[in-house]
């Protein structure tokens, strides 16, 4: 069964200090890997796709890659505007689906 | 402007009082899909539809129906309410693999 298993679910951070999120998944036929951003009570925000293993992209302070078995959401020197719930989603070959819990990151100033 | 729109964005209603919540986008997407948001559990798919005139059920789609008569609809219909089909609701499009774009919600609450 395809799974998506994002980890920590929590992540506190002072302004100006990097970490990882991590998105471990297993599913039959990857047609994409996604991360979005979602804010309290709205709707997720895309951030990136990857669509191979060895693939990363970039943008302003964050950097998605991928492997054959995870992926992950490096934030460089975090500002508190990047606290947000990060969600990590793959679509299998069938065109279904499969979001993880997210993580909830804080940023302090 | 580019957009995925869905109404009501809030429904109070009643256990077995058919509704339905509507989701239409202006962006030509093949794919459009319906989500439902719970504390803890996350983004889980209920329907989605690759095309006009095809569906596929997601990971929850028991007490929900779905169509796609035209490209840019796509209504998600609960025959009888019950409370365990409260939640916030997200429809969401896109072009085929790739990434969605998500409208604002609904939030349902069936007492």
């Amino acid at each position: 069964e395809d799974q998506v298993t994002q980890s920590p679910e929590a992540l506190r951070l002072q302004e100006g200090e990097s970490s990882s999120l991590n998105c471990s998944y297993t599913v039959s036929g990857l047609r994409g890997l996604f991360w979005y951003r979602q804010d309290p009570g709205k709707g997720p925000e895309f951030l990136f796709t990857l669509y191979s293993a060895g693939e990363e992209k970039e943008k302003e302070r964050l950097k998605a890659t991928l492997t054959k078995k995870e992926s992950f959401l490096h934030i460089t020197a975090p500002k508190p505007e990047d606290s947000a719930t990060y969600l990590c989603a793959v679509q299998a070959a069938m065109g279904d689906m499969r979001f993880g819990a997210g993580t909830r990151l804080t940023v302090k100033p | 402007e580019a957009q995925v729109t869905q109404n009501p964005r809030y429904l109070i209603t009643v256990t077995g009082k058919k509704l339905t919540v509507t989701c239409s986008q202006n962006m030509n997407h093949e794919y459009m899909s319906w989500y439902r948001q719970d504390p803890g559990l996350g983004l889980r798919q209920i329907y989605y539809s690759m095309n006009v005139e095809v569906t596929d059920k997601g990971d929850v789609p028991e007490g929900y129906k779905v169509s796609r008569k035209e490209k840019r609809n796509f209504p998600l219909i609960l025959e009888s309410p019950s409370p365990n089909q409260t939640s916030l609701y997200f429809c969401a499009s896109s072009g085929q693999y790739n990434e969605q774009f998500f409208g604002p919600g609904t939030r349902l609450t069936v007492l």
